[in-house]
């Protein structure tokens, strides 16, 4: 059974404050890994697709790194503001199966003014 | 451009009784998904298809029937509800690429089941 494992399960900060949190997934048989961003009342929205052993992204204050070798990958967010307030969700896709996404549970991320 | 929409956004059944939600996106995409999102559980991917005509099932299909006659759409049936199907459901679509492109969610059906 593939599990796709996120930390911390919520988070609570400060505006400007910068946090990270972390996916952790199965290390064999690697494909591509999402970071989606999930707003409350909204449609989870895709932040990043990653495929490569090292790959890092960024999409103006956030940004992510991925570790194939290891299973994980990090999401940063650098000087939060209360619009990043969301839900994130990162998947582990599996290979050959038609793009089936194995979502982890998600980061619950609050950020206060 | 719509993206993805479903229908409807809400549904109270009773225990027993059956309903189709629709999904239909307009990307022209091949790939299409349902999920269920519960507390504490994430997404998990109920039915999937890869092109019209063809579905296959995800990690929690029993329960459910999908089926895609068209390439713009996809149905979720429930053909007995259970409370245990109680839920917020979310079709996604996908240009074919097997994982490597991103994937399109609509704005969700919240079913409940008394």
């Amino acid at each position: 059974i593939l599990n796709v494992e996120q930390s911390p399960q919520s988070l609570h900060v400060q505006e400007g404050d910068s946090t990270n949190f972390t996916c952790s997934f199965p290390s064999s048989n690697f494909y591509a890994l999402h970071w989606y961003r999930w707003e409350t009342a909204k449609s989870p929205e895709a932040l990043f697709v990653m495929t490569l052993n090292g790959d890092e992204k960024k999409k103006g204050r956030i940004s992510a790194t991925l570790n194939t070798k290891e299973g994980y990958s990090y999401l940063y967010i650098k000087g939060s503001q209360p619009e990043d307030s969301a839900t994130y969700l990162c998947a582990f896709v599996i290979y050959n199966q038609g793009g089936k996404l194995i979502f982890g549970q998600g980061t619950e991320l609050s950020v206060k003014p | 451009n719509a993206g993805v929409t479903q229908t409807p956004k809400f549904r109270v059944l009773k225990t027993g009784q059956s309903m189709t939600l629709l999904c239909a996106q307009d990307m022209n995409h091949e790939y299409m998904y349902w999920y269920r999102q519960d507390p504490g559980m994430g997404l998990r991917l109920i039915h999937y298809s890869v092109g019209e005509g063809t579905t296959a099932k995800g990690e929690v299909p029993d329960g459910y029937n999908v089926s895609r006659l068209k390439k713009q759409n996809f149905l979720l049936g429930l053909e007995s509800a259970a409370p245990s199907q109680t839920s917020v459901y979310f079709c996604a679509s996908s240009y074919p690429t097997s994982g490597m492109e991103e994937q399109y969610f609509g704005p969700g059906t919240r079913l409940t089941v008394t």
